[in-house]
């Protein structure tokens, strides 16, 4: 139980472009959902954390402009790195909060962005 | 603002027997939960054991335990028996009330198990 899957697992961009990351929550239901940055050899920091249906807390230093953050369902959301440059490029992992289990977070396997 | 701090970047042992790991933190709140997370090379983030501020006994989950030292703020993980397995980059997390915030790690320890 508690999986949490992202997709895509690895993605390349080009410059100016736009990228979705997903995050869902296959076994349980997530009324909130956080999306954590990882730089090489570096900790997590936490980006924003969204919580269904209503809009995304952004952590401060972090451009709510540039980082559309989704959360529509119990099980999915969705973050959107727009107009990507190389200094966007990073690890991005999501956790996800069981209702159900308040304390606990349940990671997905992270997303590594490259910008070109 | 609460921080965590880990000042080891980088821990060896060897192969079978004991490492500990130091994390201290430092929040304003009384209600807070403490964890250590495991990330191996996949980069996955795997828990490997949680601790209740207001709980006075110490977690344990098979070979690994802490030490929780509420008034000094200190939560240092114990490794017993160290396993090739082991080897992997070790964060220590803290969440406050009811888990509705986002977490806050430490740098992180790197282990190394020498065989």
């Amino acid at each position: 139980g508690a999986v949490v899957s992202q997709h895509p697992s690895w993605v390349i961009c080009k410059s100016g472009t736009s990228v979705k990351i997903e995050c869902r929550s296959l076994d349980f239901q997530a009324t909130t959902m956080f999306w954590y940055r990882q730089f090489p050899k570096q900790s997590l920091m936490l980006m924003a954390t969204s919580n269904e249906g209503s809009k995304a807390t952004y952590e401060q230093g972090v451009e709510k402009d540039k980082f559309l953050i989704n959360h529509a369902s119990l099980t999915l959301s969705t973050l959107t790195v727009t107009s990507a440059h190389p200094e966007d490029s990073s690890f991005y992992i999501c956790s996800a909060r069981d209702r159900l289990v308040g304390n606990e977070q349940f990671f997905g396997p992270g997303t590594r962005l490259t910008v070109l | 603002a609460q921080t965590v701090t880990q000042s080891q970047p980088e821990m060896s042992v060897q192969e079978a027997e004991t490492v500990t790991l130091s994390c201290t933190y430092d929040t304003s709140e009384s209600d807070y939960y403490l964890f250590w997370y495991k990330q191996p090379p996949s980069r996955q983030m795997i828990l490997v054991i949680r601790q209740e501020a207001y709980k006075q006994q110490n977690a344990t989950e098979n070979r690994f335990s802490v030490n929780f030292q509420k008034a000094a703020k200190s939560f240092s993980l114990k490794i017993s028996d160290s396993q090739l397995g082991d080897a992997a980059m070790y964060f220590c997390a803290l969440i406050s009330g009811g888990g509705a915030d986002g977490l806050t790690f430490g740098k992180g320890t790197h282990l190394i198990i020498q065989p």
